[in-house]
């Protein structure tokens, strides 16, 4: 196990719903990133968090948006569901190591947009 | 654009057998390649992970062959087991502070 715990497990919404994603980081790691991972694809980075800030974001529109607490949980926002933001939301929790930082993942909720 | 292309997308591989998987990446920025593994249901593990001032290294059954000059890096699982069986993805990132890139997966199955 990684440390790191999502909520819920499994969601159903309907299009034009908002939905709040919620994750637990590990211990001691100050950075968090959230990725979304369709069916039969690998993880797609929609952003990352460090010290409550946004620092990074991937090619995902504004109707995604985070924060991150001083606790260093987190939360992915979702406005206006579309059918296409049925995926697999993972959340990633990392440390840096020498010149690496080393994530780690959650085991992620599962939305099902209908 | 797909920065990082992973093959085969399916490998069936015999117990005890050798299974291969192949990474190529793109942005020589990259410096950190890292493998993951997921099972169903499951979110990814961090299996092993290699940076480009070596060429190859080895954990347990778990071995990253990496080819700088080519751009490509491979995990290679010796004396595959059934419990194995899950969906392998290759990862980069620039170590700097990227996020990490995935292929697209490979989903090993090991027969007895």
């Amino acid at each position: 196990e990684t440390g790191v715990t999502q909520s819920p497990t499994h969601l159903i919404k309907t299009r034009g719903q908002q939905v709040t994603l919620r994750c637990s980081s590990q211990s001691g790691h100050n950075t968090v990133s959230w990725y979304q991972q369709a069916l039969g694809q690998g993880p797609q980075f929609i952003f990352q968090y460090y010290r409550e800030e946004e620092n990074g974001r991937g090619n995902f529109p504004p109707r995604f948006s985070g924060l991150q607490f001083p606790n260093y949980s987190s939360e992915l926002n979702v406005n206006a569901l579309e059918l296409d933001d049925s995926a697999l939301y993972l959340c990633a929790s990392s440390i840096d190591v020498g010149l690496a930082k080393l994530q780690y993942f959650g085991p992620g909720t599962r939305l099902t947009v209908t | 654009q797909q920065q990082v292309k992973q093959s085969p997308q399916s490998l069936i591989v015999q117990k005890g057998g050798i299974s291969i998987i192949n990474c190529a990446y793109e942005n020589t920025a990259f410096d950190y390649f890292p493998w993951y593994q997921q099972f169903p249901g499951k979110g990814p593990a961090l299996l092993i992970a290699i940076r480009p001032d070596v060429s190859e290294k080895k954990e347990g059954r778990f071995t990253i062959s990496f080819n700088k000059s080519a751009k490509q890096f491979s995990l290679h699982i010796m004396d595959s087991q059934p419990g194995d069986s899950a969906t392998y993805f290759c990862a980069a990132s620039n170590s700097g502070n990227t996020p990490l890139v995935f292929g697209k997966g490979t989903r090993l199955s090991v027969i007895a």
